[in-house]
């Protein structure tokens, strides 16, 4: 199954500007984090949310989680070109005991690119 | 700041040939991943390791695969008998803790691009 889709898949604003970017994912779920992906590079930690969260800021990042409809939202406000990038959402399930097994889903990733 | 490092950053090699990718996670994390990226597709879960052995593995992650983790800094992914299809970019990652009420933030290298031929 598809778990972590984010949209839109690609995303072009001019700087200043807020972006928007959502996920959702089918299955239980411990905690859903945000991750940047410079071109070429490794994958950056943004923010954690837990599955008992409804919303959680950091800096200019907020992020929202929806249990009910099993879908998340990365808000990055007054952008910036260094914000150019592909953003993922990544999942961690829930066992039965509600823990989180370690391994991380990712969706296909949302491509951002501030225009200056 | 510590960070996860990886090598080769590229590695090419003939079809059936084997490779070892590296890793050198963060010195106080317990648990290693490996994850891979095709090219223009989601970044997908290989394996983790806690404790010497493996915790979890996909269905991508077949004999084919290993890990180990010959000594206390290294983590390394090996591929027997390279295909076509194993042609992405390969990120290790480690974390501290695993999950429940602690965060599971995983700590991700820049990468090998292996390319098969």
């Amino acid at each position: 199954s598809q778990q972590g889709e984010e949209d839109p898949q690609a995303l072009s604003i001019q700087e200043g500007e807020n972006a928007t970017m959502n996920c959702s994912y089918k299955t239980s779920i411990n905690n859903l984090q945000w991750y940047r992906q410079n071109s070429g590079r490794g994958l950056v930690h943004l923010i954690l949310i837990r599955s008992n969260e409804r919303e959680k800021h950091s800096g200019r990042l907020r992020v929202t989680l929806d249990t009910s409809k099993k879908s998340s939202s990365l808000l990055i406000t007054a952008s910036r070109a260094a914000d150019t990038a592909s953003y993922f959402c990544a999942t961690a399930p829930a066992n039965a005991g509600g823990t989180s097994y370690g391994k991380l889903t990712f969706g296909q990733g949302t491509i951002l690119t501030v225009h200056p | 700041e510590p960070e996860v490092t990886q090598t080769p950053s590229h590695q090419v090699t003939q079809m059936g040939q084997e490779v070892i990718l590296r890793c050198v996670p963060i010195s106080n994390h317990l648990y290693f991943y490996w994850y891979r990226q095709i090219l223009g597709q989601k970044v997908e879960f290989l394996v983790s390791f806690y404790n010497n052995e493996i915790s979890e593995k996909s269905e991508i992650f077949d004999d084919q695969f290993s890990v180990e983790r010959p000594d206390g800094s290294n983590f390394t992914l090996k591929i027997r008998s390279t295909k076509l299809e194993d042609s992405a970019m390969y990120f290790c990652a480690s974390s501290y803790r695993l999950a429940g009420a602690v965060k599971n933030i995983q700590y991700f290298g820049a990468g090998t691009r292996l390319s098969v031929l």
